[in-house]
């Protein structure tokens, strides 16, 4: 297993556009996150899953984010009509479920969005 | 709310010395874990240690050491023997038993010099 896979690395859209970004967690990891990450700032949360149910999400979620995990491995993150503010680093994240996911989490490279 | 403050935004340690890096958190949970996490330039985060609240012992890894007081709601990450490798920030988070996503603190840039 070659860990958590994120794509594209990088992305550059304009204002308004809608962008897409993929994670592939570690296949026996059964828990998704989704953070975004600004400059200078700590990962902040977004929304986690447990193989193909969204359990939570924050408040930074607007309603122009979608996030799916439509079979329980990959996950997907739309962000529709962005905005110069969704500006960030988008991290994904796995872990096992219950005592494993307290060891900790395995992160991806992330997605840097410029929008522009 | 649970939260986490690295009041020191940027640190300087010459290689080879010793730096310690501070972390206060907040929660009224007293089941907990706690970590720190390195993230390299243009780099993916990677855990360096981690620690269960309900341990007494200081966590070591290698080079890496934590001083853990539960009553102060205090993890300080130490780092020994500093190496140019060690530059990176440096977040402490934590997740409690009834949660499940992690919360961090703002972090901390570390520079190692020669």
């Amino acid at each position: 297993d070659t860990g958590v896979s994120q794509d594209p690395r990088h992305k550059i859209t304009k204002r308004g556009q809608n962008v897409t970004f993929r994670c592939d967690p570690i296949s026996e990891h059964n828990r998704l996150y989704w953070y975004r990450q600004t400059l200078g700032q700590g990962p902040e949360f977004l929304t986690y899953f447990q193989n193909e149910a969204q359990l939570e999400k924050s408040r930074l979620l607007s309603d122009r984010f979608s996030a799916e995990r439509p079979k329980g491995s990959f996950s997907t993150l739309e962000i529709q009509r962005t905005e110069q503010g969704d500006s960030a680093m988008y991290l994904c994240a796995s872990s096992p479920q219950g005592v494993g996911s307290l060891y900790g989490y395995t992160f991806g490279s992330g997605t840097r969005l410029t929008v522009v | 709310a649970q939260t986490v403050t690295q009041s020191q935004p940027e640190m300087s340690v010459q290689e080879a010395e010793t730096v310690t890096l501070s972390c206060t958190y907040d929660t009224s949970e007293s089941n907990y874990y706690l970590f720190w996490y390195k993230q390299p330039p243009s780099r993916q985060m990677i855990l360096v240690i981690r620690q269960e609240a309900y341990k007494q012992q200081n966590a070591t890894e290698n080079r890496f050491s934590v001083n853990f007081q539960k009553a102060a709601k205090s993890f300080s990450l130490k780092i020994s023997d500093s190496q140019l490798g060690d530059t990176a920030m440096y977040f402490c988070a934590f997740v409690t038993g009834t949660a499940s996503k992690l919360t961090f603190g703002t972090g901390t840039r570390l520079q190692v010099t020669l």
